[in-house]
């Protein structure tokens, strides 16, 4: 069964940066797009990012655009998203999701919890 | 503002039939945004049921259907379950590499 691990939640202050990782098994990384999706407290889900299996294309949320980078390692199976200039608006829990065409999510990671806070 | 529409609650008997929809603000739903349905429970991750307007997701049961009807997807279940009772979140394809996230859905059953 696909296995996506997140890491790299905690809490930091407005204005900081954090970076999330996510591990990936149980299947042939690179031919996958990959995507961050987040969800903050007691609200609905919101797409952040995507990324396809070669690096070649990546995506953003408006919210996020110009402050948040997605980055992968196929070689390590794993993807990345660095979070720079963050906001208390940033503050949710952050999913690492396999990306399958047509445009979808097929399996989800538990999510990282990440706080923007003074 | 909230682009991909959908019902904030609803609420149904064990055992019946509920349809939840998703819409766009301006404009109709068809099959080249790709709808998407997923199930939450608190605490948990999402769990993907349907892709492709009505593709379900492996090891979907059957009672849990996507459509469109009129100008907006829909998700339909099929003798609801207590543990259907969930929040629902639709998903669109807007082109260009973009995804949009409906407010979701809570549904009761009860």
């Amino acid at each position: 069964e696909v296995q996506l691990v997140e890491s790299g939640g905690g809490l930091v202050k407005p204005g900081g940066s954090l970076r999330l990782s996510c591990a990936a098994s149980r299947f042939t990384f690179s031919s996958y797009s990959m995507n961050w999706v987040r969800q903050a407290p007691g609200r609905g889900l919101e797409w952040v990012s995507s990324i396809s299996g070669t690096s070649g294309f990546v995506y953003y949320a408006d919210s996020v655009k110009g402050r948040f980078t997605i980055s992968r390692d196929n070689a390590n199976n794993s993807l990345s998203l660095q979070m720079n200039s963050l906001r208390a608006e940033d503050t949710a829990v952050y999913y690492c999701a396999r990306g399958e065409d047509p445009y979808f999510f097929d399996y989800w990671g538990q999510g990282t919890l990440v706080t923007v806070s003074s | 503002q909230t682009v991909v529409t959908q019902e904030p609650s609803f609420s149904v008997s064990p055992g019946g039939t509920v349809t939840l929809t998703c819409g766009l603000r301006s404009g109709s739903v068809s099959t080249s945004y790709y709808p998407s349905w997923y199930q939450q429970t608190p605490g948990q991750a999402p769990r993907t049921l349907i892709y492709s307007t009505n593709i379900r997701s492996s090891g979907v049961p059957d009672r849990f259907s996507g459509s469109i009807l009129g100008n907006k997807a829909a998700l339909t279940i099929t003798g609801a379950q207590a543990d259907d009772e969930s929040d629902y979140y639709c998903v669109m394809y807007m082109g260009s590499g973009i995804r949009v996230f409906g407010g979701g859905t809570k549904l009761t059953v009860l």
